[in-house]
């Protein structure tokens, strides 16, 4: 039983450039949330997917965008990338009242 | 305003020992709170969780204790194993969207490290 994946595992990217992640739950699960992590820090909540739609969202700004397909899978896209934006990026899925389990997530970094 | 506070950002502990890790929150809207460890280089993994109707929840060698009065949980690891070594989070949610838990406020962690 698969659990939660995600790619790419690694990217370097540059300022001002886009980029999109990807996740694929674990088996059973509807509903996937994306976290930011940054060095030092516990992971912050971005946003909520759950029936293709964004159900809650932190704060971040709106440079930060995400999808979830009929299958579940979500996309965490993020615009105009900043430095301040290279963090360890982490997809979560669960279902109903049970706990949030996490992928190994992407590290992003930007130059 | 941390919502989340994990005052300890590291503990050593002899191996067979028990391991006590703490936790403290301001919302009293917290329903539900789960422990998660993390290894280097992977995502968090989930440990135990307590509903904030409880005030202790066991699995095994992990017991969760919660103080709502004090606003304030312990992790507790009996006994302490070497491969328990890893960074410990605490989290808390006040969201249920009719049966769905919502987004995890997290601590920063605490670094445990148990030795032989």
């Amino acid at each position: 039983d698969a659990g939660v994946t995600q790619s790419p595992t690694h990217l370097i990217k540059t300022r001002g450039q886009q980029v999109t992640l990807r996740c694929s739950p674990k088996s059973g699960h509807d509903t996937v949330s994306w976290y930011q992590q940054a060095l030092g820090q516990g992971p912050q909540f971005i946003f909520q997917y759950y029936e293709e739609e964004e159900r809650q969202r932190g704060n971040f700004p709106d440079r930060f965008s995400g999808h979830q397909f009929p299958n579940y899978s979500s996309e965490l896209n993020v615009n105009a990338l900043l430095l301040g934006d290279s963090a360890l990026y982490l997809c979560a899925s669960s279902s109903g009242l049970g706990p949030q389990h996490f992928g190994d997530g992407t590290r992003l970094s930007i130059l | 305003d941390q919502q989340v506070k994990q005052n300890s950002p590291s503990l050593s502990v002899q191996e067979g020992r028990i391991s006590i890790l703490n936790c403290d929150y301001t919302n009293s809207m917290f329903d539900y709170f789960l422990w998660y460890k993390k290894y280097p280089a992977e995502g968090p993994t989930f440990l135990i969780s307590i509903s904030s109707i409880k005030d202790k929840n066991e699995d095994g060698r992990f017991t969760v204790f919660l103080n709502k009065s004090a606003k304030h949980l312990s992790l507790h690891i009996v006994p302490s194993q070497p491969g328990d070594s890893a960074v410990y989070f605490c989290a808390a949610s006040d969201v249920n969207y009719g049966g769905s838990q919502g987004n995890l406020i997290f601590g920063k962690g605490t670094k445990l490290s148990v030795k032989p």
